[in-house]
C-alpha cells in the first residue's frame, strides 16, 4: 500500500489555467504539508496542516490555496497558473516532529 | 537563512568506496535528519538524529552531529550502483519541531561509478 499518494503525477497546462493536485495518507499522521522543488532541486514548504488546521503558510502567493477535507487529506489548488509556477510539488505527512513521508510528486509544467 | 547547506554539491565515486556528506547549519535544533531522493522520485528518510546523540547507524549508514560546530555528515560505507542519488540534510524550522515542516539542504548529488 502506498503511504501518500499523489495525483496526478504529470500535469501540462498552460498560463492562465486553475488546477488541483491531489494528496492523500494512509499513514495516521496528524500533520500534512505541501513542499515545492525548484529546477535545481531546491525544496521548500509552502504549507503545513495539522488535524486540518493550517499551521504554516510560506511566502507563497494567494493564487495557491491548500485544502484539508480530513486529516488524511491535503489538496492544492493553484489559480491563474504562472510560468514560473513550473516545478516538482511534493506531499508529505508526519506524526509530530518526526520524519517525514514524502509522495512521488507531481511534475507541474505551465506553457 | 536557518537552511542546512550540503557539501559537496556532487560527488562521484567508485563502487565499494566510502562516501561522506556534510552538512551545516545555523540555528539550534532539535533533531537533523537525511533523505535521498532518487532521480525523479519522492524524498526518503534515512535516518534522524536527535541534538543529544552524537554518532547514529542505520546499516551502511552513519550519521554524526556536532553541535558545538552546528554540522552533521552522513558517511556511506561499501557504496552500490543504487546509492546514486541526491542526498539531503534537513532541520526543522522552529527548534522545537511539531507541525513547523523542515528546512532543507540544497543537497549532494552522489554517483557511484561502477
Amino acid at each position: 500500500d502506498t503511504a501518500v499518494s499523489q495525483t496526478p503525477k504529470y500535469l501540462v497546462t498552460q498560463m492562465g489555467n486553475d488546477k488541483s493536485i491531489k494528496c492523500e495518507q494512509n499513514l495516521g499522521h496528524d500533520t500534512m504539508y505541501w513542499y515545492k522543488q525548484d529546477s535545481k532541486k531546491f525544496l521548500k514548504i509552502m504549507f503545513s496542516y495539522n488535524n486540518k488546521e493550517l499551521i504554516i503558510n510560506e511566502t507563497v502567493p494567494n493564487r495557491f490555496s491548500p485544502k484539508s477535507p480530513d486529516k488524511a487529506h491535503l489538496n492544492l489548488h493553484i489559480n491563474s497558473l504562472e510560468l514560473g509556477d513550473s516545478a516538482v510539488y511534493f506531499c508529505a505527512s508526519s506524526q509530530s516532529s518526526s520524519e517525514q513521508y514524502f509522495g512521488p510528486g507531481t511534475r507541474l509544467t505551465v506553457t | 537563512s536557518q537552511q542546512g547547506e550540503e557539501d559537496p554539491q556532487a560527488l562521484s565515486i567508485q563502487e565499494g568506496e566510502n562516501a561522506t556528506m556534510n552538512c551545516s547549519y545555523k540555528t539550534s535544533i532539535n533533531n537533523l535528519q537525511w533523505y535521498r531522493q532518487n532521480s525523479g522520485r519522492g524524498l526518503v528518510h534515512l535516518i534522524l538524529i536527535r541534538s543529544n546523540e552524537r554518532e547514529k547507524h542505520s546499516g551502511r549508514l552513519r550519521v554524526t552531529l556536532d553541535t558545538s560546530k552546528k554540522s552533521s555528515s552522513l558517511l556511506i560505507t561499501a557504496s552500490r550502483a543504487a546509492d546514486t542519488a541526491s542526498y539531503f540534510c534537513a532541520i526543522p524550522r522552529i527548534a522545537g519541531g511539531g507541525a513547523d515542516g523542515l528546512t532543507f539542504g540544497k543537497g549532494t548529488h552522489l554517483i557511484i561509478q561502477p
